[in-house]
């Protein structure tokens, strides 16, 4: 069975609105999650390590005032795509690990379409 | 920081025949080597991995190897199926944990009946 939930799994909407993304650990707890960007045809890149408790470890060249990051429980983090624009339109994708030297587990996705 | 180089972009192979996917990384801390298949518009799931104190690891028909002095990995599938098409995405760990990844650029591979 799946071992992450990520909702919601495709959203449209309007140039300037704030989208929230939920990632779920079903499985473990996991104190560290991690969100992905990929854009049609590309690879996944990491923009953000998530830790339970504590800020969020960003990527070189992600906005963090754009892309919030929380982190309040041990199976739920979010991330809020503020003041969306059409070029934040892409595939986001969360991922989780049970700990320290353990394989990551993917959630289904979010396609985000910014008109 | 870590870069992960990864070929061919595209693989087309009949029905039966094997297909072979390479990758090199750069951050010789990287310690850990999954590798995901993706189907289009769905989420990457694990096919295999290996890690650094193991050389080859088999599953089946697919299988990894590694080479930590050249730092190279490759992707081999034997007796490949239509349902094998999709794509393909080598990963290293960044430094000494296994957490953090870094993607190869992917390969499309498409399996003809």
């Amino acid at each position: 069975g799946a071992v992450v939930s990520q909702h919601p799994s495709w959203v449209i909407c309007k140039s300037g609105t704030s989208v929230k993304i939920e990632c779920r650990s079903l499985d473990f707890q996991a104190t560290t999650m991690f969100w992905y960007r990929q854009f049609p045809k590309q690879s996944l890149m990491l923009m953000a390590t998530s830790n339970e408790g504590s800020k969020a470890t960003y990527e070189q060249g992600v906005e963090k005032d754009k892309f919030l990051i929380n982190h309040a429980s041990l199976t739920l983090s979010t991330l809020t795509v503020t003041s969306a624009h059409p070029e934040d339109s892409s595939f986001y994708i969360c991922s989780v690990t049970p700990g320290a030297n353990q394989p990551q587990h993917f959630g289904d996705g979010t396609r985000l379409s910014i008109l | 920081g870590e870069n992960v180089e990864q070929h061919p972009s595209t693989l087309s192979v009949q029905e039966g025949d094997s297909a072979v996917i390479k990758c090199t990384y750069s951050d010789s801390a990287s310690n850990y080597f999954p590798w995901y298949k993706q189907e289009l518009g769905k989420r990457p799931q694990l096919i295999i991995d290996i890690r650094s104190n193991v050389g080859e690891k088999k599953d089946q028909r697919i299988a990894v190897t590694l080479n930590k002095t050249a730092k190279h990995f490759s992707l081999h599938i034997t007796e490949t199926q239509p349902e094998d098409s999709a794509v393909y995405f080598c990963a290293a760990s960044i430094g000494t944990g296994f957490q953090k990844l870094v993607f190869g650029t992917g390969t499309r591979l498409l399996v003809s009946p």
